[in-house]
């Protein structure tokens, strides 16, 4: 089944402590991009890459790092998180920044 | 930066009416404009799409208008039903290859029955 899969689902953490986000699909698709979603605000783009080794910055890349070391990962890291990174987190995956994306289920993340 | 603004945030319907909902961007190079619903909980996905060289598009009771020259393109929802009772979100894509893609603020829609 074609999926975008991230993890955790819900996650908790302290302020300062890094953590990482991981995505992954199945689709062979060359674009990933991350999105953090705040009520009122839609969803804005936090970093997006068009391929293996290329990554830019979205709207919104201050206080997290991404890699693609491979085509099918794409994980976020927020090295140091803090509350106003409290958000709900979407990765998605397409053919190209102007086709069809395909989303992952969502995190759930808080700091406290 | 380039935004895209979308209007109403929320909006309420009876069963059976027609909704639309409008929004306009800044980037006179966006050529995608795709619409996706986001029922509670959930994952947004894509309900319809349309690309710069079409002026509109319907997909049974979706509809999507794209107006370039004024900027702007709207979703039209006809016979609404509950299960279309979801946030909708506009987007279109930013720069010359469309390699961003900017989201609207959503809008809420309420089908009452």
């Amino acid at each position: 089944e074609a999926q975008v899969t991230q993890n955790p689902r819900y996650l908790i953490t302290v302020t300062g402590k890094k953590l990482t986000v991981t995505c992954s699909q199945n689709m062979n698709h060359e674009y990933m991009s991350w999105y953090r979603q705040d009520p009122g605000l839609g969803l804005r783009q936090i970093y997006y890459s068009m391929n293996v080794e290329v990554t830019d910055k979205g709207d919104v890349p201050e206080g997290y790092k991404v890699s693609r070391k491979e085509k099918r990962n794409f994980p976020l890291i927020l090295e140091s998180p803090s509350p106003n990174q409290t958000s709900l987190y979407f990765c998605a995956s397409s053919w190209a920044g102007n086709t069809e994306a395909f989303f992952g289920q969502g995190t759930r993340l808080t700091v406290v | 930066g380039e935004n895209v603004e979308q209007h109403p945030s929320t909006l309420s319907v009876q069963e059976g009416d027609s909704a639309v909902i409008k929004c306009t961007y800044s980037d006179s190079a966006s050529n995608y404009f795709p619409w996706y619903k986001q029922e509670l909980g959930k994952r947004p996905q894509l309900i319809i799409d349309i690309r710069s060289n079409v002026g509109e598009k319907k997909d049974q009771r979706i509809a999507v208008t794209l107006n370039k020259t004024a900027k702007h393109f709207s979703l039209h929802i006809t016979e609404t039903q509950p299960e279309d009772s979801a946030v909708y979100f506009c987007a279109a894509s930013i720069g010359g290859y469309g390699n961003k893609l900017v989201f609207g603020a959503g809008t809420i829609l309420r089908v009452k029955s």
